[in-house]
């Protein structure tokens, strides 16, 4: 199966700050990479599809880059309710999928 | 807007089994999957495996294979998530999600249900 691996596991970031996040696949999976949110006690929140495609009803501030192994997802300015865990998703062998381990984005 | 529906909380004692149901409202059923990913206290995401209703066709995550079973009833928009031999590790929010199927297919999982939570307790 594929791993996925995201950068970090935890971060400390302010309201306005830009944050990046990073994941990387252990094989080739050309732009089949998704993007979601997860608050506590909530399910997760489809972000980025595709790699690049924005959900719809999903803030522009939230961006999703990259192809082949390395991926990145970007928050432009920061705002309260992001405050959550982000998790990246392959869906190249479809199925099976395999999930990032998660990144912590907290208050500083 | 479809939202995925699931049943309610459970508690099971080791070696029982689980059914878990996720009812789609509104939207088509057909042409979408049925996917089931499961979180345990304060872990990642963990797809646990899925069904095409329309072909009956079913995937297993190899470490779920032998206990797992997902099917689902067309006529109710609900698809099933059936767990078998259960330990105490199996205790988890279990979540439903709708993935297309119709090309080009991308394997984004949206909607979500709102989560189911298993217990193994003894």
């Amino acid at each position: 199966d594929i791993q996925m691996t995201q950068s970090p596991s935890s971060l400390s970031a302010s309201v306005g700050d830009r944050v990046t996040i990073t994941c990387r696949a252990s094989q080739n999976i050309d732009s089949y990479l998704n993007w979601y949110q997860q608050k506590p006690g909530k399910a997760p929140k489809l972000l980025i599809f595709a790699a690049s495609s924005l959900q719809s009803g999903v803030p522009s501030r939230f961006s999703g880059s990259g192809s082949g192994t390395d991926f990145t997802l970007i928050i432009t300015s920061l705002q309260a309710e992001d405050f959550a865990t982000y998790y990246c998703q392959e869906s190249y062998s479809n199925p099976p999928y395999s999930f990032g381990q998660g990144t912590r984005v907290e208050m500083k | 807007q479809v939202q995925l529906v699931q049943s309610g909380a459970e508690v099971k004692k080791p070696g029982s089994s689980v059914k878990v149901s996720c009812k789609a409202s509104r939207g088509a059923f057909s042409t979408y999957a049925i996917h089931w990913v499961r979180q345990a206290p304060g872990q990642g995401l963990e797809w646990v495996g899925g069904i095409i209703p329309l072909f009956g066709k079913t995937n297993y995550a190899q470490k779920f294979q032998g206990r797992v079973t997902t099917t689902a009833d067309e006529s109710a928009t609900t698809g099933y998530l059936e767990l078998s031999n259960l330990k105490s590790d199996d205790t988890a929010v279990y979540f439903c999600a709708r993935v297309g199927i119709e090309l080009p297919v991308v394997g984004q999982f949206d909607p979500w249900g709102q989560g189911t939570l298993v217990i193994v307790s003894s």
